[in-house]
């Protein structure tokens, strides 16, 4: 069965260090989101692609974050430098473009941990 | 705006019951998706059930089913006869046309006990 990968599944880091996380969605899904999870709360989406293209990076704090999906497929995001604050799941999600009812597959989700 | 209310933020429910998990939400689009996903300590999440805003049917998955009021604005979650394996976090989430963005509610926290 085709699932979203996500890589680091676990990563420590000290403050003012950068991280990065990969994902790599369902072949042929056009729609690659990212969401930063924190314990005991809802996914808030920190950046949405349609193919290689930004469509919602409204909530992205740009000044330390950075995502992007240069050939439509895989993905990376960035976080230089990482703050105390930036300890939470981040989950990879895509789905198929168009239509309300494609739902979103979710990979296994990368832990970070800012010391 | 687009908007998903969880009200309960833990749930309890004795095993083999029925439990309901509300959700109401906010959206002026005609033409939307509702979707519950189940999201266990390990962290991954996972999809439950859909209901698109054109259904006249309540969709059902098994055990669960949603109960769907588009007057009321509710797609609540119906899981009937609990297990101890559904103890979890469950989230509802909508589907909009902007885009096709999803928006999440702050999730309800459900423990089953035996």
């Amino acid at each position: 069965e085709a699932e979203v990968a996500q890589s680091p599944r676990y990563k420590i880091t000290e403050k003012s260090q950068a991280v990065a996380f990969w994902c790599d969605p369902i072949s042929g899904h056009a729609t690659l989101y990212w969401y930063r999870q924190i314990l005991g709360q809802g996914p808030e989406l920190l950046v949405q692609f349609q193919d290689e293209s930004v469509v919602d990076d409204s909530q992205l704090p740009k000044d330390r974050f950075s995502a992007e999906r240069l050939k439509g497929v895989d993905s990376t995001l960035k976080i230089q430098p990482a703050e105390l604050g930036d300890s939470a799941m981040y989950l990879c999600a895509s789905s198929l473009a168009g239509g309300q009812g494609n739902e979103q597959f979710f990979g296994p989700g990368t832990r970070l941990t800012v010391l | 705006a687009q908007k998903i209310t969880q009200t309960q933020p833990g749930m309890f429910v004795q095993e083999k019951e029925a439990v309901t998990l509300d959700c109401t939400y906010d959206t002026s689009d005609q033409s939307y998706g509702l979707f519950w996903y189940k999201q266990p300590s390990s962290g991954e999440m996972i999809f439950l059930i859909y209901q698109g805003s054109y259904d006249e049917q309540n969709a059902t998955e098994g055990r669960y089913s949603l109960n769907f009021q588009k007057a009321r604005k509710s797609a609540n979650l119906v899981i009937s006869a609990s297990q101890l394996g559904d103890s979890a976090m469950y989230f509802c989430a909508m589907r909009g046309r902007n885009f096709n963005k999803f928006y999440f509610g702050s999730g309800t926290k459900l423990n089953v006990k035996p």
